[in-house]
């Protein structure tokens, strides 16, 4: 169980068009999902926090007008990095946090999307 | 804030040794939990080990254990028995609030 599954998992895109990426938890409902960028050879730094029919709120630094997230329902989150740049070519990976009795915020990750802007 | 520090970018181990990779955290909270998480070529993050707060007892997981010493903010992953499938980066994280806070990664490299 526990399964988050992201598509697609890679995409080439020509500079100034937008790309989603979509996040889904495939066997569990999710109240939270989180998204991470990670360049390479670096870790993975939190973009931001994505609650079920409310707003996202977004790290400091990161421009919410350029990555748009929505969260729909309780198992599809999506990312559209909005006229996407060579700049923001990168490991996009997210993650979902389960309803359930958990003692610890147990997180459970997509297999990321490799997002390269020409 | 959060800091979580790892200061071995890499290691590397003889197959079926043993191997201690390091973290450090600075946190000012009394309830926080810290993760392990191990990041293969292909880019999926896989969870290892959780350990509380407050948990008294070192936390295991099969051939996973971390060494947690809460005086020093420290808690060091030992993998025993290494394989060659052990071969990844790996991440501490620490956690009090709904946000992950990842440390700058160790890279492991196991060879036979």
């Amino acid at each position: 169980g526990a399964v988050v599954s992201q598509h697609p998992s890679w995409v080439i895109c020509k500079s100034g068009t937008s790309v989603k990426i979509e996040c889904r938890s495939l066997d569990f409902q999710a109240t939270t999902m989180f998204w991470y960028r990670q360049f390479p050879k670096q870790s993975l730094m939190l973009m931001a926090t994505s609650n079920e029919g409310s707003k996202a709120t977004y790290e400091q630094g990161v421009e919410k007008d350029k990555f748009l997230i929505n969260h729909a329902s309780l198992t599809l989150s999506t990312l559209t990095v909005t006229s996407a740049h060579p700049e923001d070519s990168s490991f996009y990976i997210c993650s979902a946090r389960a309803i359930r009795e958990r003692s610890y915020n147990e997180q459970f990750f997509g297999p990321g999307t490799r997002l390269t802007v020409l | 804030a959060q800091k979580i520090t790892q200061t071995q970018p890499g290691m590397f181990v003889q197959e079926k040794e043993a191997v201690t990779l390091d973290c450090t955290y600075d946190t000012s909270d009394q309830s926080y939990g810290l993760f392990w998480y191990k990041q293969p070529s292909s880019g999926e993050m896989i969870f290892l080990i959780y350990q509380g707060s407050y948990d008294e007892q070192n936390a295991t997981e099969g051939r996973y254990s971390l060494n947690f010493q809460k005086a020093r903010k420290s808690a060091n992953l030992v993998i025993s028995a290494s394989q060659l499938g052990d071969s990844a980066m790996y991440f501490c994280a620490s956690s009090n609030t709904d946000k992950l806070i990842f440390g700058t990664g160790t890279r492991l490299q196991v060879f036979p």
